[in-house]
């Protein structure tokens, strides 16, 4: 089965420079969220979109945007990287408006591999 | 401050043997309850979930009991394997769409 396609999936950036993560949810998926998990802890959630309009937006530095295009991508842009933001960055998608397709599937959400980024 | 508590923080179970991780939530607003796995450098995995109108769901090794009037929720793996070797996350999400939040993570090590 298709899963949640994330890239690149390791990243080194100096601090001050700026990156960009993809994700590519499971076809038919129209929710994608994002979330970062430090060293030993517990995933966080950055922010979310839905039909490729902001649906929720957790603890997101303004150093950091995102969007959801078209193909229901999202790409999540980090601008002056501080040493801080080395961390796991994961994308995860659910199928909002497929819970008839799928019944008992009520918000589940499927994690892509993530996104390993270093700031030197 | 942890919307979601998780105990143990790490768990040392014999091969064979029952691994119990508990998480207890406050906010009843909550009605979506996923337990993940995660390997190390790896995603973390949907193994099983439940919704409160339900006591209990298994599948295969995995059971999830649910106790709405405590408002705690556990995961029991049954007949452990080094293969489940692996951190363990509850989480919780309100409403169709909505982020999930997770406790802090329980690190299972299965003793062969």
């Amino acid at each position: 089965a298709a899963g949640v396609i994330q890239s690149p999936r390791h990243l080194i950036k100096e601090k001050r420079e700026t990156a960009t993560l993809k994700c590519y949810p499971i076809p038919r998926h129209d929710t994608v969220y994002w979330y970062q998990q430090g060293p030993g802890q517990d995933p966080q959630f950055l922010i979310s979109f839905y039909e490729k309009m902001q649906s929720d937006k957790g603890s997101i530095p303004d150093r950091f945007s995102a969007q959801q295009f078209s193909d229901y991508h999202s790409e999540l842009n980090m601008s002056s990287l501080e040493l801080g933001d080395s961390a796991l960055y994961f994308c995860a998608s659910s199928p909002r408006t497929g819970l008839a397709e799928a019944p008992g599937s009520y918000n589940e959400q499927f994690f892509g591999p993530g996104t390993r980024l270093t700031v030197l | 401050q942890q919307q979601v508590k998780q105990s143990p923080q790490s768990l040392i179970v014999q091969k064979g043997g029952i691994s119990i991780i508990n998480c207890a939530y406050e906010n009843t607003a909550f009605d979506y309850f996923p337990w993940y796995q995660q390997f190390p450098g790896k995603g973390p995995a949907l193994l099983i979930a439940i919704r409160p109108d339900v006591s209990e769901k298994k599948e295969g090794r995995f059971t999830i009991s649910f106790n709405k009037s405590a408002k705690q929720f556990s995961l029991h793996i049954m007949d452990s394997q080094p293969g489940d070797s692996a951190t363990y996350f509850c989480a919780a999400s309100m409403g169709y769409g909505n982020k999930l939040v997770f406790g802090a993570g329980t690190i299972l090590r299965v003793k062969s």
